[in-house]
């Protein structure tokens, strides 16, 4: 049961203009949700993070945008660089006293395009 | 300089013997975990410890063994039960959520 879902495997956008990943979720007690980005044989990299009592965070070039309503979520890059060029993953957790752990979707291939 | 150190990178391993991939970390969380990476699959949750001397299953423990003796380390072996054990491994760790999980650079593992 894939409790986050990441339905778009691969994204493809041009230098300079706005790349929008998206995620979906099952599970209404997910009460904070993260973005990780990813190169090719390493290990994630934390991004950018948003708790449930907010529906917008920003950091820099990036935003997440959160719709409880609709279980969704999504990471807005702009301007899109190649330096941008990875695997994205959302990830969601369950608050717990402590003993939260993270639920990972599937992952979206971003591709910038000089 | 912090971080967590994963080693080693690539590990070739025989069908049938078990094998252990080392996980350190300097940036003193009490928490640390294990995922997994398949192709299309995202990252699995194999162990997790909040604490050392503690730790708990996660969604596919199954053919996995783990131990937190200390709190810097916490080492997964990946036993003959284990019937698909080729994949990348990753450990993290965190002091909270907040800031989410370091990873280290993970270990390639494949058994032939």
């Amino acid at each position: 049961d894939q409790q986050v879902k990441q339905n778009s495997p691969s994204l493809s956008v041009q230098e300079g203009r706005i790349s929008i990943l998206n995620c979906d979720y099952t599970n209404s007690m997910f009460d904070y949700f993260l973005w990780y980005k990813k190169y090719p044989a390493e290990g994630p990299t934390f991004l950018i993070s948003i708790s449930s009592i907010k529906d917008k965070n920003e950091d820099g070039r990036f935003t997440v945008f959160l719709n409880k309503s609709a279980k969704h979520l999504s990471l807005h890059i702009v301007p899109s660089q190649p330096g941008d060029s990875a695997v994205y993953f959302c990830a969601a957790s369950v608050s717990n006293f402590g003993n939260e752990k993270l639920t990972f979707g599937t992952g979206t291939r971003l591709t910038i395009i000089p | 300089d912090g971080g967590i150190t994963q080693s080693p990178k690539y590990l070739f391993r025989k069908e049938g013997q078990n094998v252990t991939l080392s996980c350190e970390q300097n940036l003193n969380h009490d928490a640390m975990y294990w995922y997994r990476q398949d192709p299309g699959q995202g990252l699995r949750l194999i162990y997790y410890s909040q604490i050392v001397n503690d730790f708990q299953k996660g969604d596919i423990a199954e053919g996995y063994s783990v131990s937190r003796e200390k709190k810097e380390s916490f080492p997964l072996t990946v036993t003959s039960a284990q019937k698909n054990p080729t994949a990348f491994y990753l450990c993290a760790s965190s002091i909270d959520r907040s800031g989410g999980y370091t990873f280290g650079s993970g270990t390639r593992l494949t058994v032939v």
